[in-house]
């Protein structure tokens, strides 16, 4: 079956402009993270959504960041005002765990790779 | 925060060596996850470990999770050029799933 789908696949932006990344989750899973992954490094958590609201928004750097699930599938990664630190593979995961589903396991996306030059 | 340190960070062996690799926190855990990445592609599950002391096979890959839950260990018997990629340790707790920063493994022929 399908698995996490991630759009773009690579997102080149000008410092201070407005980018939305996309998840496509796999169908039927409640739970979705966003996490992000700078060379050399292991993921870092940004978010997670259970069903259409954030349970968790704790690792979002700052409010330039926001995230939507309005329907409880897809969701959307929204960077305003892009700083060239914001420059990452941002990865999105799936699990069908309900609530306190952290130790599920995730199914990752390939991720956006984000350059902001 | 919950930390996870992987170790090492980097390793080249020869095809057909053995190797270990380790996740260590100062944290205890309720399960521990190990995950593959190759490059351009996202992080895959191996193994979940949820009991103190608990040790999982996957053909040659051994998973070992301390008992006191703090800690893990992966082993690899006669390593293969396929087994190249990072290894990522996942912690799943009251914060979420925690990462460690992962082991590069390469495999030579």
């Amino acid at each position: 079956g399908a698995g996490v789908s991630q759009t773009p696949s690579n997102k080149v932006t000008e410092k201070g402009k407005y980018v939305e990344l996309r998840c496509d989750p796999i169908s039927g899973h409640t739970a979705l993270y966003w996490y992000r992954q700078s060379l050399g490094q292991g993921p870092e958590f940004l978010i997670y959504f259970q069903g259409t609201g954030a349970a968790d928004d704790s690792g979002l750097p700052n409010d330039r960041f926001f995230a939507v699930r309005p329907e409880g599938s897809v969701s959307t990664l929204k960077i305003q005002r892009t700083e060239r630190g914001d420059s990452a593979v941002y990865l999105c995961a799936s699990s069908p765990g309900g609530a306190g589903s952290y130790n599920s396991p995730l199914h990752f996306g390939n991720g956006t790779r984000l350059t902001v030059t | 925060t919950q930390l996870l340190e992987q170790s090492p960070q980097f390793l080249s062996i020869q095809e057909g060596e053995n190797l270990t690799v380790y996740c260590n926190s100062s944290s205890v855990f309720s399960s521990l996850q190990w995950y593959r990445q190759e490059p351009g592609e996202g992080p895959v599950l191996l193994v979940t470990v949820v009991t103190g002391g608990e040790v999982k096979k996957l053909k040659r890959l051994t998973f070992q999770f301390g008992d006191a839950r703090k800690d893990s260990s992966l082993h690899i018997t006669a390593a293969q050029p396929g087994d190249t990629g990072l290894y990522l340790c996942a912690g799943g707790g009251a914060d979420g799933l925690t990462f460690g920063k992962g082991t590069h493994l390469i495999i030579q022929p």
